[in-house]
């Protein structure tokens, strides 16, 4: 056990729908990233926040937004949903903003769009 | 643009086999890297690391990594796998500080199957 949750573990749910994925970090971690991971692709790194402050963007999509509240969980929305972005969704926590520090992942979140 | 990769998507070996997964990366300056390892029904976690020093480096269960500068490679090893290997390997890189080059870099992974 990492020590960060990620609910829901599935999601179900249908094209031009919107879903909130969220994520709580192992206690005392203030950085928070979220990734995406299709079939047979490495994670793509989607956003990260820290301390409640948007840190680093990657290839999020406009439809996606994050952000992390002061008790330091954060949701991902991905709204407008296509089949496309059906994927595993990590999140993933660190003490510090700096990705040379290790990562503590979740368990992921498996999206299906239909 | 950045990258990370990972040739071999699939290695099937059998118990007290030698392991060597390839990664390759194609930053310019300084760069560290990462190996990250997901066993069935588990999460991610980190195998090992370099950041700099030798580039021989050590990391749980067994593991090491071989950082070669010339030939772009941070190839994971191990002499004498195990059943309990069986996972998948994730290799990352990240470059030194500067705009949107500061985050992980991920490869697709290597799925790593051992036979008993």
């Amino acid at each position: 056990d990492s020590g960060v949750t990620q609910t829901p573990k599935h999601l179900i749910t249908a094209t031009g729908q919107r879903v909130t994925l969220r994520c709580s970090p192992r206690s005392g971690d203030l950085s928070v990233y979220w990734y995406q991971q299709s079939l047979d692709q490495g994670l793509q790194f989607l956003i990260q926040y820290y301390n409640g402050e948007e840190r680093a963007k990657g290839n999020i999509l406009e439809r996606f937004s994050a952000q992390q509240f002061p008790d330091l969980h954060s949701e991902l929305n991905l709204s407008s949903l296509e089949l496309g972005d059906s994927a595993l969704y990590f999140c993933a926590s660190s003490v510090r903003d700096s990705p040379y520090n290790e990562q503590f992942f979740g368990p992921g979140t498996r999206l299906t769009v239909l | 643009a950045q990258s990370v990769s990972q040739h071999n998507h699939h290695v099937i070996l059998s118990e007290a086999a030698s392991l060597e997964l390839g990664c390759n990366y194609s930053y310019g300056g300084t760069v560290n890297l990462f190996w990250y390892v997901q066993y069935p029904g588990q999460h991610l976690q980190l195998l090992l690391k370099y950041f700099s020093g030798d580039p021989l480096v050590k990391g749980i269960k067994g593991f090491e990594a071989e950082f070669i500068k010339s030939k772009f490679s941070f190839n994971l090893r191990k002499p004498s796998v195990q059943w309990s290997d069986t996972a998948e390997y994730f290799c990352a890189a990240v470059g030194a500080r500067s705009g949107s080059n500061y985050q992980l870099i991920w490869g697709a992974g290597t799925k790593l199957i051992i036979k008993p």
